[in-house]
């Protein structure tokens, strides 16, 4: 079946604008998750959702960064402002339950000049 | 929150030879940890994972130990083989930490790059 899918793969802005991130989960995965991968870095965890629960948002590095999920399907994640700093891979992943798998998307490449 | 060292960052093992990848976490509370491998260029895929009910599980050449009492787990790789080089990423998670609705994201270490030499 399908995988995680994000879109766009590549995207290059211009310091100062805002940028949507766009993620569709696997079918019938509850959860999902946003990461954050820089330049030969490790992942960052961003932000969590589970079903209609409140996002976990603990990871989110300032308030230029927010996300947002319907139910339990498309999650967009909206960096405003953006910095050269925010320039990474940004990966979404979903699974069945936050005790099982992560299936990881493609990520979408964020260049801020 | 929760802090995962890996070690090493690099590590170069001879065709055939084994691999072993170390971590430690700070969050007691922790009870899962998964590995994760990510070719260059490509997304992060699972590989294997240990719940904290368990000590060691296995899966052909690859193999997690879980030592709770001292908060490290280890991945290790036998009989590598050139496609095993790749970097490999441990994490961990509380899963069930509650508090209205939610689990943190998996808390990642910073990564290991195996390389196989022929």
């Amino acid at each position: 079946g399908a995988g995680v899918s994000q879109s766009p793969s590549n995207k290059v802005t211009e310091k100062g604008k805002d940028v949507e991130l766009r993620c569709d989960p696997i079918s019938g995965h509850t959860a999902l998750y946003w990461y954050r991968q820089r330049l030969g870095q490790g992942l960052e965890f961003l932000i969590y959702f589970q079903g209609n629960s409140a996002p976990d948002k603990s990871g989110l590095p300032s308030d230029r960064f927010s996300a947002e999920r319907t139910g339990e399907s498309v999650s967009t994640l909206t960096i405003q402002r953006t910095q050269q700093e925010d320039s990474a891979v940004y990966l979404c992943a979903s699974s069945t339950s936050p005790y099982n798998e992560q299936f990881f998307g493609p990520g979408t490449r964020l260049t801020v000049l | 929150g929760e802090n995962v060292e890996q070690h090493p960052s690099t590590l170069s093992v001879q065709e055939g030879d084994s691999a072993v990848i170390k971590c430690t976490y700070s969050d007691s509370a922790s009870n899962y940890f998964p590995w994760y491998k990510q070719e260059l260029g490509k997304r992060p895929q699972l590989i294997i994972d240990i719940r904290s009910n368990v000590g060691e599980k296995k899966d052909q050449r690859i193999a997690v130990t879980l030592n709770k009492t001292a908060k490290h787990f280890s991945l290790h790789i036998t009989e590598t083989q050139p496609e095993d080089s790749a970097v490999y990423f441990c994490a961990a998670s509380d899963v069930f930490r509650g508090g209205g609705g939610g689990a943190d994201g998996l808390t990642f270490g910073k990564g290991t790059h195996l390389i196989i030499q022929p």
